[in-house]
């Protein structure tokens, strides 16, 4: 069964950094892109990125360019998705998501619960 | 980038049809056979429904129909049943990335 595994939910305080990961199992990691989507609490989905576990090619969304890293593993079939400096707007639930050649999200990860909090 | 715009909410009673509208520009929507539209239960993650504009993923009821004109792409649900009440979002590629609809809430009578 191809199947996108995530990291389980943190609370953080702001200013400090976290990443979460993303594990590919039951399909070829290296052959699709791996997206990430954020949805904050009660609002709808948004795209920050993806990532080709192949070479590591990377494109961003304009809205998160700068705010956050995404990296791979492609050793152990693992993407990432990295704060440096967090902010009390970064939580949310972050999903990720295997993104075919047309650009279409056929495998979600659960989601990983984000909470940033004094 | 602003979202796709679709309506906030629609509504129908079991066995009928519905439309959700997904309207964009001639830079995305417009532009590219690449909508896509997802499902979303309460606490749940998306599913795909239905890609490249039209076409459905294998397991996906064929109640669910996708099509386009200009720069409006539509998902009809046909046949409407209790759990189809869920959050629709279209999207689209935009030629460096993909940008979402806001999202519409549908509820079945």
């Amino acid at each position: 069964e191809e199947q996108l595994v995530q990291s389980g939910a943190e609370v953080k305080k702001p200013g400090e950094s976290l990443r979460i990961s993303c594990k590919g199992s039951g399909y070829y990691f290296t052959s699709y892109w791996i997206g990430w989507v954020r949805q904050m609490p009660g609002k709808g989905l948004e795209w920050m990125g993806v990532i080709y576990p192949g070479d590591s090619d990377t494109r961003y969304s304009p809205s998160f360019q700068g705010q956050v890293t995404l990296s791979v593993d492609k050793s152990i079939s693992t993407a990432y998705l990295q704060w440096n400096t967090l902010k009390a707007s970064d939580t949310a639930i972050y999903y990720c998501v295997r993104t075919g050649h047309y650009w279409y999200f056929d495998v979600w990860g659960p989601g990983s619960l984000v909470t940033v909090s004094s | 980038q602003s979202a796709l715009t679709q309506p906030a909410s629609v509504s129908g009673s079991p066995g009928q049809s519905i439309t959700i509208s997904c309207t964009g520009t001639t830079s995305d929507v417009g532009s590219y056979n690449l909508v896509s539209w997802y499902q979303q239960h309460p606490g749940k993650a998306p599913k795909l429904i239905i890609h490249e504009d039209k076409y459905r993923p294998s397991g996906v009821s064929d109640r669910f129909s996708g099509s386009k004109s200009g720069n409006t792409a539509s998902l009809t649900i046909s046949s409407l049943q209790a759990e189809d009440e869920a959050d629709y979002y279209c999207c689209s590629y935009t030629g460096s990335g993909v940008l979402f609809g806001a999202g519409t809430k549908l509820t079945v009578l």
